[in-house]
């Protein structure tokens, strides 16, 4: 079974400033998918940024990169330039063959003026 | 597109009622997955059909629920009889191929 894990329930950043949300997976897959989904309190689910395992290159998607390290099953989220609409909780989420999506625990991220 | 459509937004019951959770998915999408969102355990999948057909129903809570896809565009995810304990969001997703899923605005439902 796949396992997600996000071991930083909250964290917090000043507007403008740089964050990394972590989380590590585990699978017996070869290829799978990773990504993040942003929730905010309209408790819509918002795909941020996808990464193919088989590709070495990190996503980056505008303000939004990931630190994809496979080897350790490593996918971090760094986010540049934080915005106050950056507050909100952020999932992590690896997608299995047959296209079931198994989520972390969440991060609740909070920007402060 | 106007993306995955759930209805009702929000449903409150009393409990032994029964409840329907309803989602249109997008276009040409041919997966439809039901999420469920609690505190406690966070984002479950109930379950999910590829092209219409249920493929993985593992997840769901009880013989209390079920989930129906009839046609491409509609699918439904009854509770009966429901209980407080089934309070939570409910998200419907659809998807085609890897490229992510895209999801509707959830129901919240409340059973009281």
């Amino acid at each position: 079974a796949q396992t997600v894990t996000q071991s930083q329930p909250e964290m917090s950043v000043q507007e403008a400033e740089t964050v990394t949300l972590s989380c590590t997976y585990d699978t017996s897959e070869s290829n799978y998918y990773l990504f993040w989904y942003k929730q905010p309190p309209s408790r819509q689910m918002i795909l941020v940024i996808r990464q193919e395992a088989y590709k070495q290159q990190n996503a980056t998607e505008n303000r939004f990169s990931v630190n994809f390290q496979k080897a350790a099953k490593s996918f971090s989220l760094k986010i540049s330039d934080s915005q106050l609409g950056d507050t909100a909780m952020y999932f992590c989420a690896s997608e299995t063959s047959g296209s079931r999506l198994t989520f972390g625990e969440g991060t609740q991220l909070t920007v402060n003026p | 597109d106007a993306g995955v459509i759930q209805s009702p937004r929000h449903e409150v019951t009393e409990m032994g009622q029964e409840v329907t959770l309803r989602c249109k998915p997008i276009s040409g999408h041919d997966y439809l997955f039901w999420y469920r969102q609690t505190m406690m355990r966070g984002l479950e999948l109930l379950i999910y059909f590829n092209n219409n057909v249920p493929i993985d129903d593992s997840g769901m809570p009880e013989d209390r629920f079920s989930a129906k896809m009839p046609n491409a565009s509609f699918s439904t995810l009854k509770i009966q009889p429901s209980e407080p304990r089934d309070s939570a969001v409910y998200f419907c997703a659809s998807n085609q191929g890897d490229y992510g899923y895209t999801f509707g605005s959830g129901t919240r439902l409340t059973v009281v």
